[in-house]
């Protein structure tokens, strides 16, 4: 069976301070996608990042960052100065091999960004 | 390019009644998938459509059904509407619905049951 973890169901920072949201995954299958996506309050689900469970390396995009470990199942997300804008709730979903287009959601953690 | 419609955006029913849902996919995209969003079960993947069949199914009761069109338009019904079945629905598409294509989602249909 497939799972992802979300254990921050809410997160508080001071504009420009760096926020890590983490991620715990689990499935036996070998391949296998993980994502972000970002929920605006206006409801549409805005993709952020995907990783296919071969390539470990880290990526960066603007203050954006991700942290794929397979070791320990995770793949955190890393916001650096964080903004008023990016505050959101970001959830983590896994996809895997023969299920098409399903999506294996966490929780989705709530990121409040205070001026 | 246009995104993802879903529509209505809002609606309010009757315990008992039935609604349809319908979501356009992004021009070219031939896979719709269908997703609840409620406070207590956060977000579950109901049934996805590709090419005008139903390829994946969700673990939800037979009152909740979908269909795709040769256009790729999907729609949503549910039928015998439980106070449970208040949530927002998302539907999200993809050019070939595998698990390596990105998904772009609507701004889903917030359907409350009273």
């Amino acid at each position: 069976a497939q799972k992802v973890t979300q254990a921050q169901t809410e997160i508080s920072v001071v504009e420009k301070e760096d926020v890590t949201l983490d991620c715990v995954y689990e499935t036996r299958d070998t391949t296998y996608y993980l994502f972000w996506y970002k929920q605006p309050p206006s409801g549409e689900l805005v993709f952020l990042i995907r990783r296919n469970s071969f390539d470990e390396q880290n990526e960066i995009s603007g203050r954006y960052s991700w942290n794929f470990q397979k070791s320990t199942s995770s793949f955190n997300f890393t916001i650096t100065a964080s903004q008023v804008v990016d505050s959101a709730v970001y959830f983590c979903a896994l996809s895997v091999t023969n299920t098409g287009n399903q999506f294996y959601f966490g929780t989705g953690t709530s990121l409040t960004v205070i001026p | 390019k246009a995104g993802v419609t879903q529509t209505p955006r809002y609606l309010i029913k009757t315990r008992g009644q039935q609604v349809t849902l319908s979501c356009s996919p992004i021009s070219g995209h031939r896979s719709v998938s269908w997703y609840q969003q409620t406070p207590g079960q956060g977000l579950q993947f109901l049934f996805e459509y590709f090419s005008e069949t139903q390829r994946n199914k969700g673990n939800f009761p037979g009152r909740f059904s979908g269909r795709q069109f040769s256009n790729s338009r999907s729609e949503m019904n549910v039928s015998t509407l439980e106070l449970g079945d208040s949530a927002l629905y998302l539907c999200a598409s993809s050019r070939q619905g595998s698990m390596n294509t990105e998904a772009f989602f609507g701004q889903g249909t917030r359907l409350t049951v009273v």
